[in-house]
């Protein structure tokens, strides 16, 4: 199965700062089938992007994803108060279907 | 808008058994796969398999292989992950996703608790 890995664990940053967050897959991701997810505490996990670089439905534009075959980045250009969550990256071109072990990011 | 709402949360006795239940409401599982993820506390997301409903076809995840069943229901748009010989290890949050091949889970349930404990 395909490894994730996320990068940093956590991120320390203030509202309005920019976010960059990696996600390295172990092998090439089958046609960019990237995703990323934010879940905030006690709630489900909310699809952000998908394609590596396609906003989900409602997502505000100062999201963007990134990159292609085994190297993904999710970038957040100014963070506002409700960005403060845990991201999750996840490849879906192959069964089974995996995530990184996720990115906290926090209010500094 | 669909809406996957999930079964209440569950106290087991280890070796038993859990149920969870997955129904979609505002749209239906026709053409779609249904997912099931967990979460242990504090911990990240881990696929557990997924069911084609309109196939009736299953796949799990090698670490559950034996131990989860995933059924659906078609006329009634309800999918179910059934765990067996539970352990203090499953205790965990467990979600349902709508999916699809070479498509993102886009729907997610509120998720089920279910605690192990003697």
């Amino acid at each position: 199965e395909i490894v994730l890995t996320q990068s940093p664990g956590t991120l320390s940053l203030s509202p309005g700062e920019r976010a960059t967050l990696s996600c390295r897959a172990s092998q090439s991701v089958t046609s960019n089938h990237l995703a990323w997810y934010q879940q905030k505490p006690g709630q489900a996990p909310r699809l952000v992007i998908y394609g590596a670089s396609s906003r989900a439905t409602g997502i505000p534009d100062r999201f963007s994803g990134s990159g292609s075959g085994t190297d993904f980045t999710l970038t957040i250009s100014r963070l506002e108060p409700e960005d403060f969550a845990v991201y999750y990256c996840q490849q879906y071109g192959t069964s089974p279907r995996t995530f990184g072990q996720g990115t906290k990011v926090e209010i500094k | 808008q669909v809406h996957l709402v999930q079964s209440g949360a569950e106290v087991k006795k280890p070796g038993s058994s859990v149920k969870v239940s997955c129904k979609a409401s505002g749209g239906t599982f026709s053409s779609y796969i249904v997912n099931w993820v967990r979460q242990a506390p504090g911990q990240g997301l881990e696929w557990m398999g997924r069911i084609i409903p309109v196939l009736d076809i299953a796949n799990y995840s090698q670490k559950f292989q034996g131990r989860v069943t995933i059924t659906a229901d078609k006329s009634t748009s309800a999918a179910y992950m059934e765990l067996n010989s539970l352990t203090s290890e499953d205790t965990a949050v467990y979600y349902c996703a709508r999916g699809a091949v070479g498509a993102p889970d886009d729907y997610w349930g509120q998720g089920t608790l279910v605690t192990v404990s003697s």
